[in-house]
């Protein structure tokens, strides 16, 4: 296990379709996140989990984003009926507790939505 | 007003220069701090932490002003492969399950 895994890389879907992206944390990580970044943004906060249960979810995240993790290993995040304003990169990242040493990073999985 | 704000540069500077990027926050209850550092088209990755005594990792030193509420990094001897953007993080607390990052200051450093 050498990193954060995420999959698919890219992804291109059009508008109105579900899609689905998951992310496999560092196996030793028991908090996981997930970050949405467009062009000249910082990431932005979306939800995390720690283990099974999730803590907290962005207003960010409408209702037509979900969000789980369980058994407390990969996680899946789905948008539902998805729009052009949804075109990002999507980052998971894992950490040790509460991240006091960082968080480590999945390479992401891009959406363009057309 | 954002929570955390960086000068976006870009930042252009000859290899061997000392560039230094700050970055402030509003919150002035934060209490942990990091540098990440993002190349183009790839992930953050962690640069260093923001110790409240200030920390240094080879030709990076990043120091933390509370009463002011900012952080900084100062980077010596810039060399070709330092250019990326550069993202401030801040969480409220120390063991936060959210962090907010600053949107990057872009460095670029040519020969």
């Amino acid at each position: 296990d050498t990193g954060v895994s995420q999959d698919p890389r890219h992804k291109i879907t059009k508008r109105g379709q579900n899609v689905t992206f998951r992310c496999d944390p560092i196996s030793e990580h028991n908090r996981l996140y997930w970050y949405r970044q467009t062009l000249g943004q910082g990431p932005e906060f979306l939800t995390y989990f720690q283990n099974e249960a999730q803590l907290e979810k962005s207003r960010l995240l409408s209702d037509r984003f979900s969000a789980e993790r369980p058994k407390g290993s990969f996680s899946t995040l789905e948008i539902q009926r998805t729009e052009q304003g949804d075109s990002a990169m999507y980052l998971c990242a894992s950490s040790l507790d509460g991240g006091g040493y960082g968080y480590t990073f999945g390479s992401g999985t891009r959406l363009t939505v057309v | 007003r954002k929570e955390v704000e960086q000068d976006p540069g870009p930042f252009n500077v000859p290899e061997g220069a000392t560039v230094a990027f700050n970055c402030t926050y509003s919150n002035s209850a934060s209490q942990s701090f990091f540098w990440y550092r993002q190349d183009c088209r790839k992930e953050p990755k962690l640069l260093m932490s923001v110790y409240s005594s200030g920390n240094e990792d080879g030709r990076f030193t990043a120091q933390l002003n509370r009463a002011s509420q900012y952080i900084s990094l100062l980077i010596r001897d810039s060399k070709l492969s330092d250019s990326a953007t550069y993202l401030c993080v801040v969480n409220k607390r120390t063991n936060a399950g959210k962090s907010t990052f600053g949107d990057g200051t872009t460095l670029t450093v040519k020969p």
